[in-house]
């Protein structure tokens, strides 16, 4: 089983509809990363959670740390909305040196005008 | 213009040819990072760098080798020894909040 699991694999919207995309971990985290891939490659980070949720324009971002959860929102989608999104989790802290990250597998998401 | 670097975009090697992937940054940051995509799965690390002149093997190093002389280079070798080369190799750079990724480079070996 991997440690960071993520659904739904692929998810096509039509333009305007409300997107939500779950994440679910195993391990102990020290903070959730969400990162949007586009399709030529190039990754570009979200959101960092410890807690709570953050929001940045259409884009919103929770965390239950107790339940080993996060979900990314995306209100009002739009075709250029789409990409791969991916949920990382960072490996909780000990001894003073920084955890790694575990990513993943992403949630290709594709927005239809 | 800052960021990280990454190049070529593509790269195609003949097997047993050993290649080495560049990738440099600007943002000043001690850690850096190389992952390989594969379709269908999570980045998974291969090497990364807390700080000049030393470095830890990820969960797939072998068959990679790092080198890291400059705050601001961090350069892989995909060598002969590594079975399944083809693949998309991301370098980051960052630290604990947040890391920022460079466009990639997709290795394809004939």
């Amino acid at each position: 089983k991997n440690e960071v699991e993520q659904s739904p694999q692929n998810l096509t919207a039509q333009e305007g509809e409300f997107i939500t995309i779950n994440c679910s971990y195993s391990v102990g985290i020290s903070a959730l990363h969400w990162l949007q891939q586009h399709p030529g490659g190039g990754i570009v980070s979200l959101f960092m959670l410890s807690s709570g949720k953050k929001k940045h324009g259409r884009l919103i971002a929770t965390i239950n740390i107790q339940e080993k959860h996060s979900s990314l929102h995306i209100t009002a989608s739009h075709p250029r909305d789409s990409a791969v999104y991916i949920c990382a989790a960072r490996t909780r802290n000990y001894g003073g040196s920084q955890g790694n990250l575990i990513f993943g597998k992403g949630t290709k998401l594709s927005v239809k005008p | 213009d800052g960021g990280i670097t990454q190049s070529p975009k593509y790269l195609f090697r003949k097997e047993g040819q050993n290649v080495t992937l560049s990738c440099e940054q600007n943002l000043n940051h001690d850690a850096m990072y190389w992952y390989r995509q594969d379709p269908g799965q999570g980045l998974r690390l291969i090497y990364y760098s807390q700080i000049v002149n030393d470095f830890q093997k990820g969960d797939i190093a072998e068959g990679y080798s790092v080198s890291r002389e400059k705050k601001e280079s961090f350069p892989l070798t995909v060598t002969s020894a590594q079975k399944n080369p083809t693949a998309f190799y991301l370098c980051a750079a960052g630290g604990i909040y947040t890391q920022y990724f460079g466009p990639g480079t997709r290795l394809t070996v004939l």
